[in-house]
């Protein structure tokens, strides 16, 4: 599987969007792209996830490059509550184990 | 269950000593996982069950680990003769089945502290 790179930390303000990068330049055509987050002292959440298009729901939205190479989770309007670490994934449809990977993610502080 | 269920939340334990983790996956997931995290890292993979078939242990970082999972159901994690490195949250996870990776839910996990 493809691995992925986040910064390790970014603030935001409240009530802001928070635009949480990933860079995945060797993903591969049949790779998903995945986000989830923990909240401190819980487990992962499932966030959102998609192939190419863009994907929207109702936590976030998912904005893939054209080349695939890097994508953007964006929460539109940051609360308190999205104060997590941000986990970006790329895996095939399918893939369990040793081929889903979480990386260290990027630990986002949304601030009053 | 509403969700994923870990037992206990929290367990303190002397080295050497052997211990259990216990996971109730939703009901009706025939896919359960187990992941640990230590302090300030990723999630490390460990071990997977899949209905019935023969469980994936690639992941179990030394033969002190070891998982059960009785009737397709709970599932319990043993460490035996712990040590001070295994301390680290334990995290179970279940899908109605592998594919349906979105459907993958976590429990809260039970934090180990060997001592």
């Amino acid at each position: 599987d493809a691995k992925t790179t986040q910064p390790p930390s970014m603030d935001c303000a409240e009530g802001r969007a928070a635009n949480l990068p990933c860079n995945h330049s060797t993903i591969s055509g049949n790779e998903y792209v995945y986000w989830y987050r923990q909240i401190h002292s819980q487990g992962p959440q499932y966030i959102i996830h998609g192939l190419k298009n863009n994907e929207t729901n109702e936590m976030a939205s998912l904005i893939i490059t054209e080349d695939r190479k890097s994508s953007t989770l964006i929460l539109p309007h940051a609360t308190l509550r999205d104060t997590a670490v941000y986990y970006c994934i790329v895996r095939l449809l399918g893939a369990y184990g040793q081929n889903f990977v979480f990386g260290p993610g990027t630990r986002l502080s949304v601030l009053p | 269950g509403a969700g994923v269920s870990q037992s206990p939340s929290n367990k303190v334990t002397e080295k050497g000593k052997d211990v259990e983790l216990r996971c109730d996956p939703i009901s009706g997931h025939t896919a359960l996982y187990w992941y640990r995290q230590s302090l300030g890292q990723g999630l490390e993979f460990l071990i997977y069950f899949q209905g019935n078939s023969a469980p994936d242990k690639s992941g179990l970082p030394s033969d002190r680990f070891s998982a059960e999972r009785t009737g397709g159901s709970v599932s319990t994690l043993t460490i035996q003769r712990t040590q001070q490195e295994d301390s680290a949250v334990y995290l179970c996870a279940s899908s109605q089945n592998r594919d349906k990776f979105y459907g993958y839910t976590f429990g809260s996990g039970t934090r180990l502290t060997v001592v």
